[in-house]
């Protein structure tokens, strides 16, 4: 089972942050928080990870809270090509075992 | 460098029959993964090949197999197709198996089962 907890829509206008919240409250200490998004009938795209830092990269950035068990992924001015359904992933590891558990997801919708 | 490829892109079959999809992933990646995507399920987790050894299985029938070349690439078969196989298959690879290493997806194989 998905370990995290994300709202199923949002809506955001064009230009604006994205602000997808995710909540992720049985985090372990050794497990990272990844995001992927995927749009419409394409594969999953890898946005961020990070473990208890806060991350930043040319697509988004990863807001983490002190006490890991939640985490808001920023879409800085949004377009509309960031439509997509975006997931947080606590990545379930034990060694060896690693793999993506997806949840439902939020999906994103950016309006004109 | 070119993205994980999987081959072919649409593919129709009909209850009973057999299917193979194959997966090439980003040059250097020894580590492949598949996925089944379905609007009820959501995406699921189906096996792991590293290093032309099965890692790590999902809960899926014994109809669902897979393999891995030492070139990496990789095919899953599904025998005895049943409608509710219709799916989006998606492969993924990263560079190693095992830490956490990112994932990159390909862009699915879309089966129909008639």
């Amino acid at each position: 089972d998905a370990k995290t907890t994300q709202p199923p829509s949002m809506d955001c206008a064009e230009g604006r942050a994205a602000n997808l919240p995710c909540n992720h409250s049985t985090i372990s200490g050794n497990e990272y928080v990844y995001w992927y998004r995927q749009i419409h009938s394409q594969g999953p795209q890898y946005i961020i990870h990070g473990l208890k830092n806060n991350e930043t990269n040319e697509m988004a950035s990863l807001i983490i809270t002190e006490d890991r068990k939640s985490s808001t992924l920023i879409l800085p001015h949004a377009t509309l090509r960031d439509t997509a359904v975006y997931y947080c992933i606590v990545l379930i590891s034990n060694f060896g075992n690693e793999k993506l558990t997806f949840g439902t997801g939020t999906r994103l919708t950016i309006i004109p | 460098k070119a993205g994980v490829t999987q081959t072919p892109r649409y593919l129709i079959k009909t209850r009973g029959q057999q299917v193979t999809l194959s997966c090439s992933p980003i040059s250097g990646h020894r580590s492949v993964s598949w996925y089944q995507q379905t609007p009820g399920q959501g995406l699921q987790f189906l096996f792991e090949y590293f290093s032309e050894t099965q890692r790590n299985k999902g809960n899926f029938p014994g109809r669902f197999s897979g393999r891995q070349f030492s070139n990496s690439r990789s095919e899953m078969n599904v025998s005895t197709l049943e409608l509710g196989d219709s799916a989006l298959y998606l492969c993924a690879s990263s560079m190693t198996s095992g830490g956490t290493d990112t994932q990159y997806f390909g862009p699915g194989t879309r089966l129909t089962v008639l």
